[in-house]
C-alpha cells in the first residue's frame, strides 16, 4: 500500500499569502496524484488532477506540482475562501485508493 | 451532476445497514462510483470501488468480506450494504463518481455524505 505523508499537518497564514503544501509518497506514484479542499461540514472538492491540472472551475491561484514521491500544491494569494483542509490522492498502484492525513490551512 | 446519500443511522455492534446514493444529472450507467468515509475528526478513507457495468469491484482491507457494494443503473442508484459492522466503522460515508476515462479513480463529484454511528 503507497503511504502519502502531508506537511505541514497546520499551516497559520493571511489572506493574500502564499501556501505551499507537501505531499510526499512512499514510492514513486508517476504524476498520479489528486488534490482536494474540505471545508467544515461539506464533501471534499477535486481541485488538481495528475499532479498538475487544474479540474474544472478551478481559479488560477491553484497550482499543483512534482512528479514521483514529492508534490506540491501552491495557492499563489490566499482568499478567504480558501481557508480549508487540503487532502492528496494517489491512483497508481491500486487498490487501495489512498489519501494523505491532510493540511489544515488556518488563519493566523 | 447531483449526488445524494441516504440510509445513514445509530445501529448497534453487529448490527447492518443499507446506504443508498441516487445520482442525477448524468448518464450513471456510463461511471465508475466509489464510498468514501470520514470518521470524526479524521481523513478520508477508500472504501470500494464498483465499474460502471459491475465487472470490477474493489473493497479497502478494512471492510473486505463485511461490506457489499452494489449498483442498479436502471434506478441510478449506488448501495453499500454494511453487516458486522463495528465501532471503527463511525463515519461519515460519502459516494462519489470517476470522471469517465479514468480507469484508476479520481473523484470529481461527491455526495454531501451520510452518517454512520456504531454503538451500543
Amino acid at each position: 500500500e503507497i503511504v502519502l505523508t502531508q506537511s505541514p499537518a497546520t499551516l497559520s497564514l493571511s489572506p493574500g499569502d502564499r501556501a505551499t503544501l507537501s505531499c510526499r509518497a512512499s514510492q514513486s506514484i508517476s504524476n498520479y496524484l489528486a488534490w482536494y479542499q474540505q471545508k467544515p461540514g461539506q464533501a471534499p472538492r477535486l481541485l488538481i488532477y495528475d499532479a498538475s491540472n487544474r479540474a474544472t472551475g478551478i481559479p488560477a491561484r491553484f497550482r499543483g506540482s512534482g512528479s514521483g514521491t514529492d508534490f506540491t500544491l501552491t495557492i499563489s494569494s490566499l482568499e478567504p475562501e480558501d481557508f480549508a483542509v487540503y487532502y492528496c490522492q494517489q491512483r497508481t498502484n491500486w487498490p487501495p485508493v489512498t489519501f494523505g492525513g491532510g493540511t489544515k490551512v488556518e488563519i493566523k | 451532476v447531483q449526488l445524494v446519500e441516504s440510509g445513514g443511522g445509530l445501529v448497534k455492534p453487529g448490527g447492518s445497514l443499507r446506504l443508498s446514493c441516487t445520482a442525477s444529472g448524468f448518464t450513471f450507467y456510463s461511471y465508475n462510483m466509489n464510498w468514501i468515509r470520514q470518521a470524526p475528526g479524521r481523513g478520508l478513507e477508500w472504501v470500494s470501488f464498483i465499474s460502471n457495468n459491475d465487472d470490477y469491484i474493489y473493497y479497502a482491507d478494512s471492510v473486505k468480506g463485511r461490506f457489499t457494494i452494489s449498483r442498479d443503473n436502471a434506478k441510478n442508484s449506488l448501495y453499500l450494504q454494511m453487516d458486522s459492522l463495528r465501532a471503527e466503522d463511525t463515519a461519515v460515508y460519502f459516494c462519489a463518481r470517476v470522471p469517465t476515462g479514468y480507469g484508476t479513480p479520481i473523484f470529481d463529484y461527491w455526495g454531501q455524505g451520510t452518517p454512520v454511528t456504531v454503538s451500543s
